[in-house]
């Protein structure tokens, strides 16, 4: 079946760069996304990748897709402490109905 | 703000009531989709509706609970006869066509349910 797995926790120092990572089961998976969700709040989009390309970038933002292995990565350059939040990767699934999220990872970013 | 409208954002309920959580889709978007958070974890896909049709509802309890996406107004997540395990943050989100390119889903800022 669909499935979706991330490492929960990340912590960095304002200014490093963050990599989040993403695995996935679907291989026939056509788009991935990538999901922030600060206190109390919804999911904003912050980017989407189509499975026909290899990465993807979007001024801080970097999405790297490894197809074969079914990993999927955000690396945030320059983090700050806005920054924190739970960033959460999605497949969308066979049927193009829905989307499959893993848990969540926690970013922390200290100054 | 031409967002995912949801409300209300905080629903308190007593076990056995009824609940229900409203959802207006961006402007232009036919497609709604609703998903459950239950602390800690990731979102779950509970249906996917367009404009008076159920397409997907292959994640919904299969009792006590309702979608619907009328021809005019919101769409609706009904659950009746509430229990404690229902307490959750219910998300809705939607697209202009069902999934894609440019058709990523967008969410709304979600409705927490608490049963008392």
């Amino acid at each position: 079946g669909e499935d979706v797995e991330q490492s929960l926790f990340l912590s960095v120092r304002e200014g490093d760069s963050s990599v989040i990572n993403c695995t996935y089961t679907d291989s026939s998976s056509t788009y991935l996304y990538w999901y922030k969700q600060e206190p109390g709040a919804g999911l904003q989009l912050l980017t989407y990748i189509f499975s026909n390309m290899d990465m993807k970038q979007d001024q801080r933002l970097t999405v790297l897709l490894n197809k074969k292995d079914k990993h999927l990565s955000l690396r945030i350059a320059d983090t700050q402490t806005g920054d924190s939040a739970i960033y959460f990767c999605a497949e969308l699934n066979q049927a193009g109905t829905a989307l499959i999220f893993g848990k969540g990872t926690t970013l922390s970013v200290s100054s | 703000n031409a967002g995912v409208m949801q409300n209300p954002r905080h629903l308190v309920r007593r076990r056995g009531q009824e609940a229900r959580l409203r959802c207006s889709p961006m402007k232009g978007h036919s497609h709604v989709y609703w998903y459950r958070q239950l602390p800690e974890e990731g979102l779950k896909f509970m249906v996917y509706l367009q404009k008076e049709n159920i397409i997907d509802e292959s994640g919904m309890p299969k009792e006590r609970f309702s979608a619907e996406f009328p021809k005019e107004g919101p769409s609706i997540l009904r659950i009746q006869q509430v229990v404690r395990g229902d307490s959750a943050a219910y998300f809705c989100a939607s697209s202009p066509e069902a999934g894609g390119e440019n058709r990523p889903q967008h969410f709304g800022d979600g409705t927490r349910l608490s049963i008392l």
